[in-house]
């Protein structure tokens, strides 16, 4: 069975760091590329940063580019997403997604169950 | 970016009846390869999002057939037939031809 289990998140001040990490299962994880998704609160889906599954390359949206880092560590099945310099609007759930391999990497077909994280002073 | 837009369901839905989700996108999801590069998820609630459809019509695996997708270049459909208790929760569109972005989701309530 597939799992991706988020952890890492919680409350930090406006202009922190925070770092999520998500461990994969179920699969051979490094044959797919891996995203983070976010949905603020009451909010839709947003794509945050995608890692292709060399983890030689990684896009991001200009919403969080040169802030947030995605990486991966093969060897501990672990997806991550470094945050900087976080910002009141970048609270959410992050998701934590693998990207489907014979179809395209941006369809997510598999979802962990969410990390929330809070920006507020 | 491309802009997807979303319709709203004129809720709630009767059990055992029909619903179409509407979704339009503001560039063409048509590659040349000829396939549409759209996709839909049904988040229930409390729970995360789960891929139902993709490639505009391909369900995922596990999906019942009660769930179709159609459409064409802009415009696109999310078909539920018969719906259940369990199809309530809110539909996603996404389009992958570019960097992925998604609607702003439709909600759907059962009577």
């Amino acid at each position: 069975e597939v799992q991706l289990v988020e952890s890492g998140g919680g409350l930090v001040q406006p202009g922190r760091s925070l770092k999520l990490s998500c461990v994969a299962s179920g699969f051979t994880f490094n044959n797919y590329w891996m995203t983070w998704i976010r949905q603020a609160p009451g909010k839709g889906l947003e794509w945050v940063a995608s890692i292709t599954n060399t983890g030689g390359s990684s896009y991001y949206p200009d919403s969080v580019k040169g802030r947030f880092t995605i990486s991966r560590d093969d060897a501990k099945r672990t997806l991550y997403l470094q945050m900087n310099s976080l910002r009141s609007e970048d609270t959410a759930t992050y998701y934590c997604t693998r990207g489907s391999g014979r179809v395209s990497p941006y369809v997510m077909d598999a979802w962990g169950q969410g990390a929330s994280v809070t920006v507020s002073s | 970016d491309i802009v997807m837009t979303q319709g709203a369901l004129p809720n709630p839905v009767p059990s055992g009846e029909s619903a179409s989700i509407t979704c339009q996108s503001s560039k063409s999801l048509l590659h040349s390869n000829d396939k549409t590069y759209l996709n839909w998820y049904l988040q229930r609630p409390g729970q995360s999002p789960q891929l139902l459809i993709y490639w505009l019509s391909t369900r995922a695996s596990g999906v019942s057939d009660r769930f179709s997708g159609s459409g064409s270049g802009t415009d696109f459909t999310l078909k539920i037939s018969s719906v259940e208790a369990e199809d309530v929760g809110v539909y996603y569109c996404q389009q992958f031809l570019e960097y992925p972005t998604f609607g702003g989701g439709t909600k759907l309530e059962l009577k």
